[in-house]
């Protein structure tokens, strides 16, 4: 069965510095891979998802994720984070052969002015 | 395009009494997702229909949860007896059809058992 970790409830990070949120997950097969954000009393917005090809990925709000085949890994990243991206972020794992997706549990991203 | 509509936004019930959530889905989005997500925890599914058929319930609590999407459109998801444990927030998503899809998630459902 498919599964993702998200190693860290919480990343602090202060504005215009670089942001790194980690995901690592365990398929059976390639996986199809997926970032969402949740504001507060809000639904998940989708960011980005790697299916194949290039393992840069890049998506909303000037996010990208880098997709690791070896170490098992699709970390969020973005450049120069500001205080408007603090919110919760969820990683999420299909497997192809599966319907299910399967979210990890999350890690809140605070950013600091 | 209009988003995932979802309502009643908040819902406080007493424990064993029956509570329904409605869900009307992007135009066009053959596939409907319900998600329980508990505080602190990451959206579990529930049960997902591809249009008005069930691909995969199971994760939801049939002795206690129902849902239906009877036109392959709307969907409603009920609990009868509620449980403390059901306090949660129920997302509803949809998708088009394909795996590689990604999915829109409705503003969610609060439901507060008492």
């Amino acid at each position: 069965a498919q599964s993702v970790a998200q190693p860290e409830d919480q990343v602090n990070v202060a504005e215009g510095n670089p942001l790194t949120v980690k995901c690592t997950y365990s398929v059976s097969g390639n996986p199809y891979l997926f970032w969402y954000v949740q504001y507060p009393n809000r639904g998940l917005q989708f960011l980005l998802k790697y299916i194949t090809g290039d393992n840069l990925v890049k998506g909303s709000y000037g996010f990208e994720a880098e997709f690791n085949k070896s170490q098992t890994s699709f970390h969020l990243k973005k450049p120069s984070a500001l205080v408007s991206d603090s919110a919760l972020y969820f990683c999420a794992v299909r497997d192809p052969g599966f319907q299910k997706l399967v979210f990890g549990t999350g890690t809140r991203l605070l950013v600091s002015p | 395009e209009a988003g995932v509509a979802q309502s009643p936004r908040y819902k406080i019930i007493e424990k064993r009494q029956s509570v329904a959530f409605w869900c009307n889905p992007i135009s066009g989005h053959a596939t409907l997702y319900w998600y329980q997500q508990i505080l602190g925890q990451g959206p579990k599914l529930l049960i997902q229909f591809q249009n008005n058929g069930v691909v995969d319930d199971s994760q939801l609590p049939k002795d206690r949860f129902s849902a239906e999407r009877l036109k392959g459109v709307d969907s409603t998801l009920k609990i009868q007896p509620a449980k403390l444990e059901d306090s949660a927030v129920y997302l509803c998503a949809s998708s088009r059809t394909g795996t590689d899809n990604e999915q829109f998630f409705g503003p969610g459902t609060r439901l507060t058992v008492l």
